[in-house]
């Protein structure tokens, strides 16, 4: 199915564990992003991507890694989640970095 | 370092109750101002891109509008499944876009 596909839907894990979160888009587009979605603080840009094998910082990047060897792929890893991580992560995905994000339905992370 | 403010924070009508919902932003050269409708436990979905003060755009019973301090959503005649949060977002040059924390429309029947 064309679109952006997060996985999994649901996550919970266990701190110190290292968590991967998964982001595939069929557009080919060439910007892909991390939001992080928590109350009181709305959407949180925690890495961006403009193409393949050139990643960003956004606001809130401390304990995540990415990477993006591939066009169609942003993979987020949480290298040893803390509590403070447990939140809803959206990827999104742009055309050009002028134009407006479709957003995946977001992967809801626990971390106990 | 740009900012979006929106109001009000949870907002409720009666259907039929037509309504305004804010956004206030600085930032140092727009270039576009975005709203997303969220539904809960989905992710937002895009509504408008508006590129210059005076611009309008309009959808369903949305209309989007922009000045150069902030923008309007008029929600005319809502029905409940109007009922969501709308997400405003700002860009500047060629940044990554910056949200305001959401304003929860509720219409009751």
């Amino acid at each position: 199915d064309a679109g952006i596909t997060q996985s999994p839907r649901y996550k919970i894990t266990e701190t110190g564990r290292q968590v991967t979160l998964m982001c595939h888009q069929t557009w080919s587009h060439s910007y892909m992003f991390w939001y992080r979605q928590d109350l009181g603080h709305g959407l949180r840009l925690i890495y961006y991507s403009a193409a393949a094998d050139i990643t960003d910082k956004g606001e809130v990047p401390d304990g995540y890694v990415v990477s993006r060897s591939k066009t169609e792929n942003f993979p987020l890893t949480l290298e040893s989640a803390t509590r403070s991580q447990t939140s809803v992560y959206f990827c999104a995905s742009s055309e050009s970095g002028g134009s407006g994000y479709t957003f995946g339905s977001g992967t809801r992370l626990t971390v106990v | 370092e740009d900012q979006v403010t929106q109001s009000p924070e949870a907002l409720r009508l009666q259907e039929g109750e037509s309504s305004s919902l804010n956004c206030s932003y600085t930032v140092s050269g727009l270039r576009g101002l975005f709203w997303y409708r969220q539904d809960p436990g989905k992710g937002p979905e895009f509504l408008f891109t508006l590129y210059s003060a005076g611009e309008e755009k309009e959808k369903e019973r949305l209309k989007a509008t922009l000045t150069k301090k902030e923008s309007f959503l008029h929600i005319t005649a809502p029905k409940p499944e109007d009922s969501a949060t709308y997400l405003c977002a700002v860009q500047a040059g060629y940044s990554t876009l910056t949200f305001g924390k959401g304003t929860m429309l509720l219409v009751s029947p």
